[in-house]
């Protein structure tokens, strides 16, 4: 049974780091074809597909937002991360992660930048 | 980046309707190798989404078969053959042809 679970630090202040990792179980990041992605919803709004790492590493990146994000992973512990730096108001959302294929989703965290 | 428009933003059905979404792309979705990597989702209240179709007509596991994909290239239709109660919420389409990955804007239906 494939399931993921997203945690991250729930509120934190503008222009700090936000770090997201994603906890799943049913697969490994380290089988070839495997990948994760992370994807962002505002409340009320659409989704945004923010990045993915492949199980060999490989990684690709919103563009909009290259600059400001990381993803790794930590295969020995079924674990992918993601960092976004200088954190504002617009970062504001629910944070989903995701394997690669579409089928299985974490239930989102919820993150608030606020002062 | 490709741009998926889709149309209505919102539909109200009663139970038992049959309707259909449509998902326009900026760009074909056809690689090169002759994929297509169109996926619908659908979000009910409070849920992550949940996979529908992938690769424009498969049916995602445990997926009701009174969903149904199909299209080519720019144009996608997701169809619901006999709208139930707990199909409201909001529709997605995503393409994973191109990066990067992108979204639909989403169709709300609502239940008369």
């Amino acid at each position: 049974q494939v399931t993921l679970k997203e945690s991250g630090p729930g509120i934190l202040q503008p222009s700090q780091t936000l770090s997201l990792t994603c906890t799943f179980s049913g697969f490994s990041l380290s089988t070839y074809g495997m990948g994760v992605g992370w994807i962002r919803q505002p409340s009320g709004k659409g989704l945004e597909w923010l990045a993915n790492i492949w199980w060999d590493d490989d990684k690709y990146y919103n563009p909009s937002l290259k600059n400001r994000l990381t993803i790794s992973k930590d295969t020995s512990n079924n674990q992918a991360f993601l960092k976004i730096t200088n954190v504002d108001t617009a970062d504001t959302a629910t944070y989903y992660c995701a394997r690669i294929g579409g089928a299985y989703w974490g239930q989102g965290t919820l993150v608030t930048v606020s002062s | 980046d490709v741009v998926l428009t889709q149309t209505p933003s919102t539909l109200s059905a009663t139970i038992g309707q049959s309707v259909s979404i449509s998902c326009r792309s900026s760009q074909s979705l056809l690689d090169s190798a002759g994929n297509t990597y169109l996926y619908w989702y659908l979000q009910r209240p409070g849920q992550s989404p949940q996979l529908l179709i992938y690769l424009v007509s498969n049916l995602g596991s445990g997926v009701p078969n009174r969903f149904s994909g199909s299209g080519s290239g720019t144009d996608f239709t997701l169809k619901i053959s006999g709208v139930e109660a707990e199909d409201l919420g909001v529709y997605y389409c995503m393409q994973a042809t191109h990066a990067p990955l992108t979204f639909g804007s989403g169709t709300k239906l609502e239940i008369k």
